[in-house]
């Protein structure tokens, strides 16, 4: 497994500000993932972030609103622009390890809330 | 507390008893399935997997069964214990090489003392 860990762990902020999440692992990583967590609600995917290139995102997530950087195997950030009530959520990382299928490890989280 | 599971369907066990969890999965292609289990104010945590040239796969009080016919995934926890309280997430890969998962809308498990 890994240990990942994610600042801030949580935040409120007012809308129309940004706010930076990092995730670190201890070891080097094949894949990095970010995922969105609505109130109540299950886990959506909203990029991979890929290492020393532009993140792939999926339908319905932008660049300009979520920006992602990747500059190395073990770190990353997301970046939530110009925030609304909306985006009110739990952002996770997730990590796929070298030699792994498909498992994810996760971490543990950044709960934000904006008013 | 955090708002995780707040709105999920909910199964309340009684301790000691045995849980289903169930899931239905909407993708044919997909070859691999996760369960996760997600506690209060942490990330999920990877319970077990199964492949999808297998029907059924057993772990340390969990047992995990697939059915393809009907594209169905359940969860069986043997002598459910407070500690097993959480929120169970089904997760899929759709056999690309994307390593991406679509995660299931997830079932909030309450085990009764």
């Amino acid at each position: 497994s890994a240990v990942i860990s994610q600042k801030p762990s949580r935040d409120i902020c007012q809308r129309g500000t940004s706010l930076t999440i990092q995730c670190q692992v201890d070891s080097q990583v094949t894949m990095m993932f970010w995922y969105r967590q609505q109130p109540g609600q299950s886990l959506t995917l909203i990029a991979t972030a890929n290492q020393g290139s532009e993140a792939t995102y999926e339908s319905g997530f932008v660049i300009d609103k979520f920006p992602i950087s990747r500059p190395n195997l073990t770190f990353s950030t997301l970046t939530v622009s110009n925030m609304s009530p909306e985006d009110s959520s739990i952002y996770l990382c997730s990590v796929v390890l070298p030699g792994q299928t498909y498992e994810q490890y996760f971490g543990p989280g950044t709960r934000l809330t904006v008013t | 507390g955090e708002s995780v599971g707040l709105h999920l369907p909910t199964l309340s066990v009684q301790e000691g008893d045995n849980s289903i969890i169930n899931c239905a999965y909407s993708n044919s292609a997909s070859d691999y399935f996760i369960w996760y289990k997600q506690e209060s104010g942490k990330g999920p945590q990877f319970i077990i997997d199964i492949r999808s040239n297998m029907d059924k796969r057993q772990g340390q009080r969990v047992t995990v069964l697939l059915n393809k016919t009907v594209k169905h995934l359940s969860l069986q926890i043997a002598a459910t214990q407070p500690g097993d309280s959480a929120v169970y997430f089904c997760a899929e890969n759709i056999g690309d090489s994307s390593y991406k998962l679509i995660f299931g809308s997830g079932t909030r498990l309450l085990v009764r003392p």
